[in-house]
């Protein structure tokens, strides 16, 4: 079946610091593969997307690439800021399909 | 747009009361999915709507849960009665098939109390 793997958080991170949150997948075909991010008291939001392999989303300064050959789908972001802090959420959707499967969610906190 | 609307935002409910959930989805959009969020099991797919016909409620808990489409702009989700366990933020989310890869639009929530 179609699974999404993501990495426990809570991360905390100083601010301008790296950012990376591993995500890992297993799916029947070839999906499209996204990142999600929840600040708080709202709802889920499409942070970025991928739609094959090797390709590369980006968004706010937060990157990801969908390789295939790993089956991962890593988020980066190279300096991350307080208003960074939120959940962040690896999803994927298999073609033709309509079920998102959604990872756990990762929580971010960034310290000033 | 103003996006995907949930009302209320907040009910605090006692057990063995109804509850109704509402929601109105993105003008266009002809997919529409309730989902459940809690600290313990994450974010549960409910159950799916496409051209406002129920696809898939495999995950609506127990006969307790029910919901309804009735037009292309409006959907609730019932409880009946409701339990202290049933207390949760539900997530109404919408996304158009038109759409290449489906990106799916999620409403603010509606925060879940049964005492």
């Amino acid at each position: 079946g179609n699974s999404v793997t993501q990495m426990e958080g809570p991360v905390t991170l100083s601010e301008e610091a790296f950012l990376t949150i591993n995500c890992t997948y297993t799916a029947t075909g070839y999906p499209s593969l996204f990142w999600y991010v929840q600040y708080p008291g709202e709802g889920l939001q499409l942070l970025l997307k991928a739609t094959k392999a090797d390709d590369k989303g980006s968004n706010k300064g937060f990157e990801a690439t969908y390789r295939k050959e790993t089956t991962s789908f890593h988020l980066e972001k190279g300096s991350v800021q307080v208003s960074d802090s939120a959940v962040y959420f690896c999803a994927l959707l298999n073609t033709g399909g309509f079920k998102t499967i959604f990872g756990a969610g990762t929580r971010l906190f960034v310290k000033a | 747009d103003a996006g995907v609307i949930q009302s209320p935002r907040h009910e605090v409910t006692e057990m063995g009361q109804e509850v109704t959930l509402r929601c109105k989805p993105i003008s266009g959009h002809n997919s529409l999915f309730w989902y459940r969020q809690t600290m313990m099991r994450g974010l549960e797919l409910l159950i799916y709507f496409n051209n406002n016909v129920p696809i898939d409620d495999s995950g609506m808990p127990e006969d307790r849960f029910s919901a309804k489409m009735p037009n292309a702009s409006f959907s609730t989700l019932k409880i009946q009665p409701s339990e202290p366990r049933d207390s949760a933020v539900y997530f109404c989310a919408s996304s158009s098939n038109s759409e290449s890869t489906d990106t799916q639009y999620f409403g603010p929530g509606t925060r879940l109390t049964v005492l």
